[in-house]
C-alpha cells in the first residue's frame, strides 16, 4: 500500500491553463515537501509545509497543507512549458527522519 | 558550488560482480540517503544516515550495504548484484531541522545488471 497517493498520475494541458495536483494519505505527517524532477535529473525541492492549513506561494505555484496534515495540494496558475516535469510529494512522520515519496504526477504543458 | 556528486552516472555490470557507487556532498550536511527509482514504483528509500557512523534501513535495504565513515561521503555497495537491482539510483543529502529534512539530490546513477 502506497503511503502517499498522488493524483492524477498524468496530466497534459495547454500553456496558460491552471491545474491542481494532489497528495493524499491516511496517515498524519509532521511535514510534507514538494519536489520537481526533470528527465535525466534528480528531484529538486520546491517547498516544505509543516503546519496544518499552511499555504505557501512560490511565484505561480501555491502549496497547501491540509488541516489534519494528511494531504497537500499544488496549484499552478497560467502553466508554462517550463513547468513540465514530474512533481513528487514526500513526507516525514513524527520524529522519524525517514522520507517517504509518492509516485508523482507527470505534468506536460504544451505550447 | 553546493552539490551532491554521484559516480558513475552510468554502469553496466554482470550478476554477482561487486560494485560501489560513490556519493559525496560539499554542504556539510548531517543527513544522507540512497533511493532507487523504478517505473510504476516511484522513489524508494534504501538506506539513510543521520550522521557519521549512524545508518538505518529504509524501505528496500535488501541486497545493499552502506557506510558513513566521513560526513561528506556515503557510498552504496552492492556485494552481489542481481538483475532486479537494475534501476536509477539517487543519493541525497540534507540538513535536519526540527524533525524533518530537506533533501538535495545528485544527478543519478543508471545501473544495469545483466
Amino acid at each position: 500500500t502506497q503511503l502517499l497517493e498522488q493524483s492524477p498520475q498524468f496530466l497534459s494541458i495547454q500553456e496558460g491553463e491552471n491545474l491542481t495536483v494532489y497528495c493524499n494519505s491516511s496517515s498524519v505527517f509532521s511535514s510534507l515537501q514538494w519536489y520537481r524532477q526533470e528527465p535525466g535529473e534528480g528531484p529538486v525541492l520546491l517547498v516544505t509545509v509543516v503546519t496544518g492549513g499552511e499555504v505557501k506561494k512560490l511565484k505561480r505555484l501555491t502549496f497547501q497543507f491540509g488541516d489534519a496534515r494528511k494531504d497537500s495540494s499544488l496549484h499552478i496558475t497560467a502553466a508554462q512549458p517550463g513547468d513540465t516535469g514530474l512533481y513528487l510529494c514526500a513526507g516525514h512522520r513524527g520524529s522519524n527522519y525517514k522520507l517517504t515519496f509518492g509516485k508523482g504526477t507527470l505534468l506536460t504543458v504544451n505550447p | 558550488e553546493a552539490q551532491v556528486t554521484q559516480n558513475p552516472r552510468y554502469l553496466i555490470t554482470v550478476t554477482g560482480k561487486k560494485l560501489t557507487v560513490t556519493c559525496s556532498q560539499n554542504m556539510n550536511h548531517e543527513y544522507m540517503s540512497w533511493y532507487r527509482q523504478d517505473p510504476g514504483l516511484g522513489l524508494r528509500q534504501i538506506y539513510y544516515s543521520m550522521n557519521v557512523e549512524v545508518t538505518d534501513k529504509g524501505d528496500v535495504p535488501e541486497g545493499y550495504k552502506v557506510s558513513r565513515k566521513e560526513k561528506r561521503n556515503f557510498p552504496l555497495i552492492l556485494e552481489s548484484p542481481s538483475p532486479n537491482q537494475t534501476s536509477l539510483y539517487f543519493c541525497a543529502s540534507g540538513r535536519s531541522a526540527g524533525g524533518w529534512t530537506e533533501a538535495f539530490f545528485g544527478q543519478g546513477t543508471r545501473l544495469t545488471v545483466v
